[in-house]
């Protein structure tokens, strides 16, 4: 199995931070990496998918990099309803896991 | 719209069965795949695996092979995943979820609003 680990595992930031989540890779997936917040109680919900693309409705503050085996989420300006954990998932082979989550949380 | 609707939360003991369902509406449900995943309380997000209704082609992960049973109900656009039994630590919220991609069982664009799953004695 291709492992993801985040870093950091928790932040805090300030409303109008710029903030930036990496994820790595056990092996090259390419450009097969996206990118979810989910919010407590609620669903996740898909930000960026292979490595950069933004899903459509997803503010454009949030972008994604990287390939191979190093990407990186950014916020440009976090906004209040920023809050939230985030996940990176590989979808490059079988099974396409998650990574362990960043807490970004109010300073 | 596009939507995945899932049943309602449950409350079982340790040793029972359960099947709770995914039904997909506003797509062609035998296009595209459709997963599951589990988050255990406090915890992160884990691919348990994912059915094509279209020809019921599954996969699973590794750690929920042999644990669970995903099928699907093509004929009522319904997905399922199932226990024959039990345990406490089955206990956490499951969602099911489709890809944006028909195409491969990439990104989830698509979720369901999640199943609660309780087991207790």
């Amino acid at each position: 199995d291709i492992q993801m680990t985040q870093s950091p595992s928790s932040l805090s930031a300030s409303v109008g931070d710029r903030v930036t989540i990496t994820c790595r890779a056990s092996q090259s997936i390419s450009s097969y990496l996206n990118w979810y917040q989910q919010k407590p109680g609620k669903a996740p919900n898909l930000l960026i998918y292979a490595a950069s693309s933004l899903q459509s409705g997803v503010p454009s503050r949030f972008s994604g990099s990287g390939s191979g085996t190093d990407f990186t989420l950014t916020i440009s300006s976090l906004q209040p309803e920023d809050f939230a954990t985030y996940y990176c998932q590989q979808s490059y082979s079988t099974p396409p896991l998650f990574g362990g989550g960043t807490k970004v949380e109010i300073k | 719209e596009v939507q995945l609707v899932q049943s309602g939360a449950e409350v079982k003991k340790p040793g029972e069965s359960l099947k709770i369902s995914c039904k997909g509406s506003g797509y062609s449900f035998t296009s595209y795949w459709i997963g599951w995943v589990r988050q255990m309380p406090g915890k992160g997000l884990e691919w348990m695996g994912i059915i094509y209704p279209g020809d019921s082609d599954t996969r699973y992960s590794p750690s929920f092979q042999g644990q669970v049973t995903i099928s699907a109900d093509k004929s009522i656009s319904t997905a399922y995943l199932q226990w024959s039994s039990l345990k406490a630590s089955d206990t956490a919220m499951y969602y099911c979820a489709r890809p944006t991609d028909s195409s491969s069982f990439g990104a989830f664009g698509i979720w369901g609003q999640g199943t609660m799953v309780t087991v207790s004695s």
